[in-house]
């Protein structure tokens, strides 16, 4: 069965530093990936997703994501964090099916 | 373009009620689908559907009901609201290949049931 897991339920980084929030998945085929993100109180925004092709994908405000087969790894980062990108932040996967597996979510702190 | 529009954004129920979430979209979007949204478990697939008048069971659909009659609307029943029900709920839309191009979401409804 496909499953999505999310380590890390919160991490803190300061202004400037830079972020990697991981991800694993379990899925039989090549996988569609995505990470969205989830600012308080809103809807989940898409923030870059990968299904074929190059594996470092860019995604939307800044954040990149690589898709590392060996590893069953999509893990998201980003350079230089600034304290808008406080949120949550989910991955998951998608099937051939249309369906969709959610990680547990990554709770972010961004300290001045 | 509204996207997804989900109504009443809030709502406080007592056990027993009943009500009905609703959930349109403007983007001629085939797929539909409800999730819920709690503490530390990630968003869960309550049904989903494929199409006008097409619905499904997803992960976790005891106590809710669906139906589509039309492609822009998608509304989620509670039949006899439990404590167990309280959650946000975000409906999601896609075109005929959602899980390759992914959701839109709708901004969510926080329901309490007391």
């Amino acid at each position: 069965a496909q499953s999505v897991t999310q380590p890390d339920i919160h991490i803190t980084v300061s202004e400037g530093a830079s972020l990697e929030l991981r991800c694993n998945y379990s899925y039989g085929a090549t996988p569609y990936l995505f990470w969205y993100v989830q600012s308080p109180g809103q809807g989940l925004q898409l923030l870059l997703k990968y299904f074929s092709g190059d594996t470092l994908v860019q995604g939307i405000k800044g954040f990149e994501a690589e898709f590392k087969r060996s590893q069953s790894s999509f893990n998201l980062r980003k350079p230089s964090v600034h304290w808008s990108d406080a949120a949550e932040y989910f991955c998951a996967v998608g099937d051939t099916g249309n369906q969709f597996y959610f990680g547990t979510g990554t709770s972010l702190t961004v300290i001045p | 373009n509204a996207g997804v529009t989900q109504t009443p954004k809030f709502q406080v129920l007592k056990t027993g009620q009943s009500m009905t979430l609703q959930c349109a979209q403007d983007m001629n979007h085939e797929y539909m689908s409800w999730y819920r949204q709690d503490p530390g478990m990630g968003l869960r697939l309550i049904h989903y559907s494929v199409g006008a008048g097409i619905t499904d069971q997803g992960e976790v659909p005891n106590g809710y009901n669906v139906s589509r009659s039309t492609t822009e609307d998608f509304p989620l029943r509670l039949l006899s609201a439990a404590p167990s029900q309280t959650s946000v709920y975000f409906c999601a839309s896609s075109t005929g290949q959602g899980a390759y191009y992914g959701y839109t979401f709708g901004s969510g409804t926080r329901l309490t049931v007391v």
